[in-house]
């Protein structure tokens, strides 16, 4: 079946745009999570969404990112008044209820700030 | 804090040569241990899941093995092909109360010339 989707591949952006980041996951899997990868910094956790329950942000840099995952589906990342230091790949990665520490990973969205 | 090192950075290998890739973390307190495949412009690739309660998992010429007591997994890659070339990361899957949340390492970049 299909696997994780994302949108766009590639997103060049002005510095203080905002900018929306968006996952379609594989149909059926509760759970959706966001990761940054950088230079320098490797791959962080941001955020994750699973069914109804509140969002763990714990993972979000600052009060410019948000995400939210509407009907249970799709989540959209937005970074408000983007700054250089947010270019990176952004991933997205979702699981299934039965195995829910298996993530699967889209191909990302390379965000550059200039 | 869960700290994941991956040694070495960097490897460059003649086309056939068996190799370890090693990881190490500081918390034996893992749900389970990944490793991930990158390829440039690409997504993550699950390779092999170890789950905490295992010592190795195999899959064709790959094989993961986990030691918790010492903090230690490595990736042994047998006759190795120049497709091989990636960069490879190992991932920490910790279970946070009803999530599962991955640490990454910073990765190892293979080269494998032919």
């Amino acid at each position: 079946g299909a696997g994780v989707s994302q949108s766009p591949s590639n997103k060049v952006t002005e510095k203080g745009k905002d900018v929306e980041l968006r996952c379609d996951p594989i149909s059926g899997h509760t759970a959706l999570y966001w990761y940054r990868q950088s230079l320098g910094q490797g791959l962080e956790f941001l955020i994750y969404f699973q069914g109804n329950s509140a969002p763990d942000k714990s993972g979000l840099p600052s009060d410019r990112f948000s995400a939210e995952r509407t009907g249970g589906s799709v989540s959209t990342l937005t970074i408000q008044r983007t700054q250089q230091e947010d270019s990176a790949v952004y991933l997205c990665a979702s699981s299934s209820w039965t195995r829910p520490y298996e993530q699967y990973f889209g191909p990302g969205t390379r965000l550059t700030v200039t | 804090k869960q700290e994941v090192t991956q040694i070495p950075a960097a490897l460059s290998v003649p086309e056939g040569e068996n190799l370890v890739l090693n990881c190490s973390f500081t918390d034996s307190a893992i749900y389970n241990l990944q490793w991930f495949r990158q390829d440039p412009g690409k997504g993550l690739t699950s390779l092999l899941l170890i789950q905490s309660s295992q010592r190795e998992q195999t899959s064709g010429r790959l094989n993961a093995s986990l030691d918790k007591s010492s903090g230690r997994s490595t990736l042994y890659i047998a006759a190795s092909q120049p497709g091989d070339s990636a960069t490879y990361l190992c991932a920490l899957n910790l279970r946070m109360d009803s999530s599962y949340k991955l640490i990454f390492g910073s990765g190892t970049r293979l080269l494998v010339r032919p």
